[in-house]
């Protein structure tokens, strides 16, 4: 079946410019995360969806960052005024529980770089 | 704060020599880890969780409460093994705190 997708794979921005990140998880998976991976580092946690619910957003850098996933589906990840430290892979990974710790499924991610 | 350590970024060892890929945690409480591994050109995928006491692709990983520690070991070493591989602790609701990762190449 069909993995975790994402997309754009790649986006170059201008400094100030708006990005919209979009994942599509596995079918049926109710949970949702998006990580941040800068280069030479592991990814980092920003943000965790049960279904539509944002229950976790303490890692988003700034509020500059906003994500949300309305039907709790497809999930999107705006970064508005964009900066140079912004630039990273951006990986989204869906679950299919809630209970536990359960093994999470990555999608190839979005590599954004900011001129 | 849960915090996971991965010294090395880089491990090169030849073909069929043995393999220690270390990972140390900083966790109150009792911890689940896991191996995530990224293969070239390919997504991040889970290796192997500790809970599971599970031998994937040959490797094996031991928890030492004692040490904190969660090692990735391979008795010997094959070219297709050459990876960056992730350890990672749960955090929170059920997010994962990654260490900063270790290149393992593996030379013919």
């Amino acid at each position: 079946g069909a993995g975790v997708s994402q997309s754009p794979r790649y986006k170059v921005a201008k400094r100030g410019q708006d990005v919209a990140l979009r994942c599509d998880p596995i079918s049926g998976h109710v949970s949702l995360f998006w990580y941040q991976q800068a280069l030479g580092q592991g990814p980092e946690f920003l943000t965790y969806f049960q279904n539509e619910a944002q229950l976790d957003k303490s890692g988003l850098p700034s509020d500059r960052f906003f994500a949300e996933r309305p039907e709790g589906s497809v999930s999107t990840l705006k970064i508005q005024r964009t900066q140079q430290e912004d630039s990273a892979v951006y990986l989204c990974a869906s679950s299919p529980s809630t209970s536990g710790v359960n093994e999470q499924f990555f999608g190839p991610g979005t590599r954004l770089t900011v001129l | 704060a849960q915090r996971v350590t991965q010294p090395e970024k880089l491990l090169s060892v030849f073909k069929g020599a043995p393999v220690e890929l270390k990972c140390n945690y900083s966790y109150s409480g009792s911890p689940e880890l896991f191996w995530y591994v990224q293969y070239s050109r390919q997504r991040l995928q889970l290796l192997l969780r500790h809970i599971s006491r599970e031998s994937i692709k040959g490797f094996t990983a031991d928890l030492n409460k004692g040490e904190t520690s969660f090692h990735l070991k391979k008795p010997f070493a094959q070219e297709e093994d050459s990876a960056m591989y992730y350890c990672a602790l749960p955090t929170g609701r059920r997010a994962l705190t990654f260490g900063s990762g270790t290149r393992l190449q593996v030379q013919p």
